[in-house]
């Protein structure tokens, strides 16, 4: 496997249901970000995590649920879930976050279509 | 706050009819603005990251060119196959990464 891998990658459930989606970045890298993107709408940023920490929580409701165990693996557990949370959910890693001059290319994965009943 | 806005939200080109796209950003302090292309259903694919105004960086029929309050990305004899949504996001020294909404770029035969 190269680059950012999710799975699985199309997943409809109930409002009852629980279920978790999976990130997985082969780069190397330290940062990792789940965004949700909408139609016609920009992407949004979820959260954040650097070095395994959450650093960033865009006020996301509390029926999403993140995790990091390390650098290469990322979760979005998903419970109670409203129709209104359909969407293409992206996940991105990148070298660091703030580091020196440069910016940091995010780089992402396929993405999880999410269809909520 | 910091802002991105893209114009125009669509475009429809001829094959081998250039054109530009537009990428306007309020930033505290611009740290990088990335270029990516999504296609339908698929996770943005990057292209290009500029740091200073000045500077352009380049990739087959694609330029990317940067000023101090705007981008373009520039799209020379496009081809079916460029047909995608153009996204441009910015980060800030606050490490603040903000997307826009995109072009929506389609190319006929």
């Amino acid at each position: 496997e190269t680059g950012v891998t999710q799975t699985p990658r199309h997943l409809v459930m109930g409002m009852t249901n629980k279920k978790s989606l999976k990130c997985e970045q082969h780069l190397g890298h330290n940062a990792m970000y789940w965004y949700k993107q909408s139609a016609k709408k920009p992407l949004e940023l979820m959260f954040v995590y650097s070095l395994e920490e959450r650093v960033e929580n865009n006020s996301v409701p509390s029926r999403f649920s993140p995790e990091c165990p390390n650098s290469s693996h990322l979760f979005l557990h998903l419970h109670t879930l409203q129709p209104e949370d359909s969407a293409l959910y992206l996940c991105a890693s990148s070298q660091g976050r703030g580091l020196g001059r440069s910016g940091n290319e995010q780089f992402f994965g396929p993405g999880t279509r999410l269809t909520v009943l | 706050e910091d802002q991105v806005t893209q114009s125009p939200e669509a475009l429809r080109l001829q094959e081998g009819e250039s054109s530009s796209l537009n990428c306007s950003y309020t930033v505290s302090g611009l740290r990088g603005l990335f270029w990516y292309r999504q296609d339908p259903g698929k996770g943005p694919e990057f292209l290009f990251t500029l740091y200073s105004a000045g500077e352009e960086k380049e990739k087959e029929r694609l330029k990317a060119t940067l000023t101090k309050k705007e981008s373009f990305l520039h799209i020379t004899a496009p081809k079916p196959e460029d047909s995608a949504t153009y996204l441009c996001a910015v980060e800030s020294y606050g490490q603040n990464f903000v997307f826009g909404p995109g072009t929506r770029l389609s190319v006929l035969p």
